[in-house]
């Protein structure tokens, strides 16, 4: 079976702090791939990175960072400089072979950027 | 290039009757996925089609759900009759087909449908 875990309800900073948000995931497949997608308001899910399990290189694009860590099973990402258009909703996602490859998402994370 | 497109945006219905969605994916995308969103939680697959054919509809409850995808294009999600439980966010999503030895291609979504049943 496959889980995603996102400790954090909510997070609420004042604009140009960092955010760092946490995802937690379990899976028995040795090829998965991890997913962030963003949900502002409107509703949309907005697809932002995906990470394969064989590439563990870490990339900064833009003010948005992640850290992947097979060695504790997390899939971390940043915002840095936070502006007030990254409110959102983010979701961490994890899909392999042995879900059938559906998507697993974790119950997402509330980011409220203050001005 | 034109997202994924879903009509009606938001319906409000009485408990008992019956309603409709539909979405017209990404041109190119011949696969489309059909999720539901309680708040306060991720989305959780319905169904999903390959071209024409549900190739996971394990998750769709199938004595009131029920979907197509006539001519592998858009697609319709029905519910009938509804009840109270299914008020949620229907969201649908499109991608390019899995490839082959495990790679995978992200899915993009639209905007939902806001379902509320009275």
């Amino acid at each position: 079976a496959q889980k995603v875990t996102q400790a954090q309800t909510e997070i609420s900073v004042v604009e140009k702090e960092d955010v760092t948000l946490d995802c937690v995931y379990e899976t028995r497949d040795t090829t998965y791939y991890l997913f962030w997608y963003k949900q502002p308001p409107s509703g949309e899910l907005v697809f932002l990175i995906r990470r394969n399990s064989f590439d563990e290189q870490n990339e900064i694009s833009g003010r948005y960072s992640w850290n992947f860590q097979k060695s504790t099973s997390s899939f971390n990402f940043t915002i840095t400089a936070s502006q007030v258009v990254d409110s959102a909703v983010y979701f961490c996602a994890l899909i392999g072979r042995s879900n059938d490859y559906k998507l697993s998402f974790g119950a997402g994370t509330t980011v409220t950027v203050r001005a | 290039e034109a997202g994924v497109v879903q009509s009606p945006r938001y319906k409000i219905i009485e408990k008992k009757q019956p309603v409709a969605f539909w979405c017209n994916p990404i041109s190119g995308h011949n696969t489309l996925y059909w999720y539901r969103q309680n708040l306060g939680q991720g989305p959780e697959l319905l169904i999903r089609y390959e071209n024409e054919e549900a190739v996971d509809d394990s998750q769709l409850p199938k004595d009131r759900f029920s979907a197509e995808r006539l001519k592998g294009v858009d697609s319709t999600l029905k519910i009938q009759p509804a009840e109270l439980g299914d008020s949620a966010v229907y969201l649908c999503a499109s991608s390019l087909a899995l490839g082959g030895g495990d790679t995978y291609n992200e899915q993009f979504f639209g905007p939902g449908t806001r379902l509320t049943v009275l």
